[in-house]
């Protein structure tokens, strides 16, 4: 049973664009949401995240929204750029709770 | 000078060896955790340990059995390899009680030839 899902396994935008990554998640008891953007032969490095009494969390280039009433969330990027290209993971844990369950991963390349 | 240190990076060996993983961190977290992607990139949790201590065991095989010497380190071993533990293993870490924001190493490759 996936509780956290990224339906979308690949997706390319032009550099300079915006990057939009969709994740949705089934366990109404999640109250923190992350996105890992991962490089090939390296592990998964935090990008930001956010708390269920949050509905939009920012930093520089990087939001993420949150949408509890349809267990939705979405990671934009803008402007896009080529070091944005690599597999991003959305995450879903519980506050305080030591486990991170993982979605399958939208690969992201910007195209110059 | 990397945070969350992992070796080997590539590991291939045959069906019913023995074999162990290890990790170390260097940024002084309480709780250290391992994690498994499969061949189709499901990244799921196996363990984790505060302190020292198991906090998590995610229905792994008893096969694979944690063991923290301290704080610092967390090594996997495991018992008759087979076939479908080939995977990547990550150790990671982060302060107790921030489970989410947690720290990867680069990963080990298992291959069970």
């Amino acid at each position: 049973d996936q509780q956290v899902k990224q339906n979308s396994p690949s997706l390319s935008v032009q550099e300079g664009r915006i990057s939009i990554l969709n994740c949705d998640y089934t366990n109404s008891m999640f109250d923190y949401f992350l996105w890992y953007k991962k490089y090939p032969a390296e592990g998964p490095t935090f990008l930001i995240s956010i708390s269920s009494i949050k509905d939009k969390n920012e930093d520089g280039r990087f939001t993420v929204f949150l949408n509890k009433s349809a267990k939705h969330l979405s990671l934009h990027i803008v402007p896009s750029q080529p070091g944005d290209s690599a597999v991003y993971f959305c995450a879903a844990s519980l506050w305080g709770n030591e486990k991170l369950t993982f979605g399958t991963g939208t690969r992201l390349t910007i195209i110059p | 000078d990397t945070a969350v240190s992992q070796t080997p990076k590539y590991l291939v060996t045959q069906m019913g060896n023995d074999k162990s993983i290890k990790c170390e961190q260097n940024l002084g977290h309480d709780t250290m955790y391992w994690y498994k992607q499969d061949s189709k990139k499901f990244l799921k949790i196996m363990f984790s340990y505060n302190n020292k201590e198991l906090i998590i065991n995610e229905t792994v095989p008893n096969r694979f059995s944690p063991k923290s010497p301290d704080k610092a380190h967390l090594n996997l071993h495991i018992n008759s390899l087979e076939l479908g533990d080939s995977a990547v293993y990550f150790c990671a870490s982060s302060q107790a009680g921030q489970g989410a924001e947690a720290f990867f190493g680069q990963g080990t490759r298992l291959t069970v030839v």
